[in-house]
């Protein structure tokens, strides 16, 4: 099935440990992006790709690292967690920058 | 800055009644505005988006929004709603500076049988 798809589905991570999330799009979208979820604040923009070899920083990209190695693969990276970063992560990719996204299931990140 | 405002957290209506979740928003230029719905434990699904012309603009599932320019208003109705409607739901808009797409708080629509 064409889509997006993101992995792990669920994580519970010590603080202070290394985590990628990991986000795999088949529909050769030039655009990608993560947000994070939380509760009362809607979706946030981590970080975005435009394409293949380039990112940008979004609304919240502190703690967090993102690489576009090629068009169908986008992960992120936290590189020491903490527990402020305990959120729903969700990938998304678009044709192109501003046009309607297509988002992966998510996935649920605890810190403790 | 570029932004748009959902008022109420959450909506409740009856089935089969008619539907209204209300966005408002902020664009310095031309507004590119979407509807997008959230399923318990799924990822965000794209509904319909307002680009240019018809002021009405027809999405998935029956859903329909209304661009009001002059009240900065794009709220999604539908005629008549079905439990299955409910779900959270964004309304978001596309950011002239960075051409990102921001997105509301969401409103949770609880359709009641």
């Amino acid at each position: 099935i064409a889509g997006i798809t993101q992995a792990p589905t669920s994580q519970i991570l010590a603080a202070g440990r290394r985590m990628t999330l990991r986000c795999t799009q088949d529909m050769r979208h030039n655009a990608m992006y993560w947000y994070r979820q939380d509760l009362g604040l809607g979706l946030r923009l981590i970080h975005y790709s435009n394409t293949a070899g380039t990112t940008g920083k979004g609304e919240v990209p502190d703690g967090y690292s993102v690489s576009r190695a090629n068009t169908d693969d986008f992960p992120l990276t936290l590189a020491s967690a903490v527990p402020s970063q305990t959120s729903v992560y969700f990938c998304a990719s678009s044709d192109r920058v501003g046009t309607e996204a297509f988002f992966g299931q998510g996935t649920r990140l605890t810190v403790v | 800055a570029q932004s748009v405002a959902q008022p109420e957290d959450q909506v409740n209506v009856a089935e089969g009644n008619p539907l209204t979740v209300k966005c408002t928003y902020s664009v310095s230029g031309n507004p590119y505005l979407f509807w997008y719905v959230q399923y318990p434990n799924r990822g965000l699904q794209f509904l319909l988006k307002y680009i240019t012309g018809d002021n009405l603009v027809k999405g998935s599932y029956g859903f329909e929004a209304e661009f009001n320019k002059s009240q900065t208003s794009f709220h999604l109705k539908k005629p008549s709603a079905l439990v299955s409607d409910s779900a959270l739901y964004f309304c978001a808009v596309r950011d002239d500076n960075t051409d990102k797409l921001i997105f509301g708080t969401g409103t949770r629509l609880q359709v009641f049988p």
